[in-house]
């Protein structure tokens, strides 16, 4: 499959503040993607998705933003909390819905 | 509503034994099935999919195999583990067409092979 990846592994933030994950795609022909949370030890939790045709989305809490021209996507979290501590990953479709690949994975630390 | 299952959570075994890992969905019909494989602090890596029975898709060359019995069960299996098998094994569904394509995983399976 084509190459997902993310340009932070870890990101620590301070409870409050708003955290921004990113993520870096090469397949150009990708159009869809989804944001997932994977807490430990457990199976990752659908976030928010994107199709291609859109360079935002919002949901509660989170925000979605999609670069297709420099094929670059993103995830903020408002109000970063402590139960938002996990790995997230990003995950790309291209035009078969019956797979995705999945980047390696951003940590992110929630500081009290 | 929809729920999946997989067991067991934790499996030890040694090299060379045989594997068998097991994951059905309730409350839909018809659903893709996936495993994944996911290393100690990185990506998942997609194993399998299936989008009807008997129906498997493989996606990397390796000493698993997957096979779909029945609509709701999907099972990953080995006939000798290797070391580098251990990992996190994850079950994941999703809807054939219409609605979303999000796909819901399991609670996974903590193997290590020794």
């Amino acid at each position: 499959g084509e190459s997902v990846g993310l340009h932070l592994p870890t990101l620590s933030v301070q409870e409050g503040d708003n955290s921004i994950i990113n993520c870096a795609y090469s397949n150009s022909a990708s159009d869809y993607f989804i944001w997932y949370k994977q807490e430990s030890g457990k199976g990752p939790q659908f976030i928010i998705d994107i199709r291609s045709n859109m360079d935002k989305r919002q949901g509660q809490r989170v925000t979605v933003l999609l670069n297709k021209t420099v094929k670059h996507l993103s995830l903020q979290i408002a109000a970063t909390q402590p139960g938002d501590s996990a790995v997230y990953f990003c995950a790309e479709n291209e035009d078969n819905f019956n797979k995705f690949y999945f980047g390696s994975g951003t940590k992110l630390n929630v500081k009290p | 509503s929809q729920t999946i299952h997989q067991w067991p959570a934790t499996l030890v075994q040694p090299v060379g034994s045989p594997l068998s890992l097991e994951c059905t969905v309730e409350g839909t019909s018809n659903p893709n099935l996936y495993w994944y494989r996911q290393a100690a602090g990185r990506g998942l890596q997609l194993l399998f999919y299936s989008v009807g029975i008997g129906q498997i898709s493989s996606e990397v060359p390796q000493n698993l195999s997957a096979s779909r019995p029945q609509d709701r069960q999907f099972i990953l299996s080995s006939k000798k583990l290797l070391l580098s098998d251990s990992g996190f094994y994850l079950c994941a569904w999703s809807f054939t067409s219409g609605r979303t394509y999000e796909q819901y995983f399991g609670p996974g399976t903590r193997l290590t092979v020794t």
